[in-house]
């Protein structure tokens, strides 16, 4: 059973728009939430992260916002960039266990 | 540079013959893992550590064995490979699991034939 269900799988956005990837979990346990970023031929990277306590952190164009009683959490790219055409995969782990679940993963493809 | 290292990053075999995937972090962090990537399945977790000599299953442990005799390497076994583990593998090591960065390595393409 998939603990993190990550939509759409593909996204194509214009330059300069705005692309919204979007993410729910089922275990309330989950207490840190990241996204990472993708290009092909490497390893995922961390792009930025939040815990429950708060319902958005920003860090310069990428945002995410968290709604802890819907059990969903999306990540926002706004002004999106060619450059930042790549896979991105939500997670979710706990300090009460040990594991990390990451959805299916978001091919997003921006054009010029 | 704070890194994890894998090899090899390329591997063809055939099915039954054993092999080894190698990873290393020079970070000194607790936590490692191993994933495998599949398309349209995301990242599946197959093994993890918490520290020296202490592993435990992830999702997809079957056909696996890992082993973690020091702190910065924790190689990934395929006693016996088949074609169902011809798959993208990657290594991760964080400081502990819960709010801490996991850093990746560069991947291994493995293709059992």
């Amino acid at each position: 059973q998939q603990q993190v269900k990550q939509s759409p799988q593909s996204l194509i956005v214009q330059k300069g728009g705005i692309s919204i990837i979007n993410c729910a979990y089922e275990n309330t346990a989950f207490d840190y939430f990241p996204w990472y970023q993708q290009f092909p031929g490497k390893g995922p990277a961390l792009l930025i992260a939040i815990r429950p306590d708060v319902s958005e952190k920003k860090e310069g164009r990428f945002t995410i916002s968290f709604n802890k009683s819907a059990k969903q959490f999306s990540l926002h790219i706004m002004d999106s960039q060619p450059g930042d055409s790549a896979t991105y995969f939500c997670a979710a782990s706990s300090d009460t266990g040990n594991q990390f679940y990451f959805g299916t993963g978001t091919s997003l493809t921006v054009i010029p | 540079e704070a890194q994890v290292t894998q090899n090899p990053r390329y591997l063809i075999t055939v099915t039954g013959k054993k092999l080894t995937v190698t990873c290393s972090q020079n970070m000194n962090h607790e936590y490692m893992s191993w994933y495998r990537q599949d398309p349209g399945l995301g990242l599946r977790q197959i093994y993890y550590s918490m520290n020296v000599e202490v592993t435990d299953k992830g999702d997809v442990p079957e056909g696996y064995k890992v082993s973690r005799k020091e702190k910065r390497n924790f190689p990934l076994i395929l006693e016996s490979p088949s074609p169902n583990q011809t798959s993208l593998y990657f290594c991760a090591s964080s400081l502990r699991t819960s709010g801490s960065m996991q850093y990746f390595g560069p991947g291994t393409r493995l293709t059992v034939l």
